[in-house]
C-alpha cells in the first residue's frame, strides 16, 4: 500500500464549478499537509499548507484536513480555465530536530481540466 | 518563499553519457533537495543536500549514479551518470526556508536515447 493515495483523474469540470480533490494517507506520523499546483512543463507551486485538522481558506481555495480519517481535501470554488493543471498533495512527518530534513511524500497528482 | 532556477531546462542525451544539472536559489538556504518525476508518477526524493556535508540519499538512489555537490548556501548540482533510457525524467530541485513546505525550481526535462 502506498503511503499517500490520490485519484489520478483526469477530472474535467465546467467553468464556475466547485472542484474537490482528495488524498488519503496511511502514516499517522504525517503532521504537515501541502497542496501543490503544477502547470504543464513547470515546477510544482505551493498553494496551501496546513498543520492541524480543520479548514484553511485562501481566496477560492480551501484545504481540509481530517487526521482521524487520514484524509485531506482541496476545494476550488468558482473554478477557472486558468486552474487547469495537475494538483499534487504532499505530506511530511518531522523526523527529528537539529538539522533534520523534512521529507515530503507526494501523491501521484490529479489532472484537472476546467472547460470554458 | 524562494526563487529557484535550474539549468538546463531540458536536454537530450545519449546512453552512457552524464549530465550535470544546476540549481541556483536567490537566498541562502540550509537544505536543498533533488527529486525525480517520472511520467505519470509522483515526485520521488533522490537526496538531500546540506551545505558542508555529504548528501543523504534515499533508498534506491546511490552516490555513484547521482553525485551531488553543494558548494555554498545558494547552489547545488546533481549529476546523472552513465545514463540509460530509464533515466528519462524530470529532475527538480527544491528548498525549504525553515518550515516543512518546500519551494521548487522549474525542473530539467531529460530524455536519454
Amino acid at each position: 500500500q502506498k503511503e499517500v493515495e490520490q485519484d489520478p483523474g483526469p477530472l474535467s469540470v465546467p467553468e464556475g464549478a466547485i472542484v474537490s480533490l482528495n488524498c488519503t494517507y496511511s502514516n499517522s506520523a504525517f503532521q504537515y499537509f501541502m497542496w501543490y499546483r503544477q502547470y504543464s512543463r513547470k515546477g510544482p507551486e505551493l498553494l496551501m499548507y496546513t498543520y492541524s485538522s480543520g479548514n484553511k481558506e485562501d481566496g477560492r481555495f480551501t484545504a481540509q484536513v481530517d487526521k482521524s480519517s487520514k484524509y485531506i481535501s482541496l476545494f476550488i470554488r468558482d473554478s477557472q480555465p486558468s486552474d487547469s493543471a495537475t494538483y499534487l498533495c504532499a505530506m511530511s512527518a518531522l523526523l527529528n530536530y537539529g538539522g533534520a530534513t523534512n521529507k515530503l511524500i507526494f501523491g501521484t497528482g490529479t489532472l484537472l481540466a476546467v472547460q470554458p | 518563499s524562494a526563487v529557484i532556477s535550474q539549468k538546463p531546462s531540458r536536454d537530450i542525451c545519449q546512453r552512457g553519457t552524464s549530465l550535470t544539472i544546476q540549481c541556483q536559489v536567490d537566498s541562502q538556504v540550509t537544505m536543498m533537495f533533488w527529486y525525480r518525476q517520472q511520467p505519470g508518477q509522483s515526485l520521488t526524493l533522490i537526496a538531500t543536500a546540506n551545505q558542508g556535508s555529504e548528501a543523504t540519499y534515499e533508498s534506491g538512489f546511490v552516490i555513484d549514479k547521482f553525485p551531488i555537490s553543494r558548494p555554498n548556501l545558494t547552489f547545488s548540482t546533481l549529476t546523472v551518470s552513465n545514463m540509460s533510457p530509464e533515466d528519462s525524467s524530470i529532475y527538480l530541485c527544491s528548498v525549504d526556508v525553515g518550515g516543512p513546505e518546500q519551494f521548487f525550481g522549474p525542473g530539467t526535462r531529460l530524455t536519454v536515447l
